[in-house]
């Protein structure tokens, strides 16, 4: 079962909607991260978080916002949709610790009209 | 440039034959770390094996066992036995000690079909 949760599984919304996708993790893990992943293609890093009040960009350029104000709830947040934004979007978290792996939530398959 | 390098775009095996999938890497960094994840369709990631650079021997998990060539900078997935719930998407993934907290970087990922 999942220890990492990701809501919604699926989205449909039109051009300049402002969305959050939500994510939450119940495994105390510090650090929490954003990939954006297109379809049958590589992981790319948008945002990730050493802990709370603590946010970092990544290699991705994106229109994207995140917070970390409990250590278990990491919100991205899109403040006008574009098309361009159509994409699956992957959220994980991990222990601070040397080898820890990364924890993915199931996604959001953001679709944006 | 490139950090992870997975040259294969597509593979194809039979059950219960053995399948090697193939991972480059480029760091100068002496400390990091190599995972194997697994994406089905469904689109989860599921973490399959790991290999920090400093360790002795080849890691292994069930039918996983990751081939680390450290001078060739290759980190190899070989899966034994194959089955055909192993037809998914394949990433290797680094993380180097210099970028601590940056996350993982992620290769192109190969597709494995398994037939029967």
């Amino acid at each position: 079962e999942a220890d990492i949760y990701q809501t919604p599984r699926y989205l449909v919304i039109g051009t300049g909607k402002k969305i959050t996708l939500e994510c939450s993790q119940t495994m105390g893990h510090d650090k929490m991260y954003w990939y954006q992943q297109d379809p049958g293609m590589e992981l790319h890093l948008i945002h990730y978080s050493y802990g709370v009040n603590s946010t970092e960009k990544g290699d991705l350029s994106s229109e994207s916002t995140v917070s970390r104000i409990r250590t278990e709830h990491f919100p991205l947040t899109l403040e006008s949709a574009r098309p361009s934004h159509t994409s699956q979007y992957l959220c994980a978290s991990s222990l601070n610790r040397e080898g820890s792996p990364l924890h993915f939530g199931n996604g959001t398959r953001l679709t944006v009209t | 440039a490139q950090k992870i390098t997975q040259t294969q775009p597509g593979m194809f095996v039979q059950e219960k034959e053995a399948v090697t999938l193939d991972c480059t890497y480029d760091t100068s960094d002496p400390s990091y770390g190599l995972f194997w994840y697994k994406q089905p369709s469904s689109g989860e990631m599921i973490f399959l094996i790991y290999q920090g650079s400093y360790d002795q021997q080849n890691a292994t998990e069930g039918r996983y066992s990751l081939n680390f060539q450290k001078a060739r900078k290759s980190a190899n997935l070989v899966i034994s036995a194959s089955q055909l719930g192993d037809s998914a998407m394949y990433f290797c993934a680094m993380r180097e000690r210099n970028q601590a907290g940056t996350a993982l970087i992620f290769g192109k990922g190969t597709t494995l079909s398994v037939s029967s």
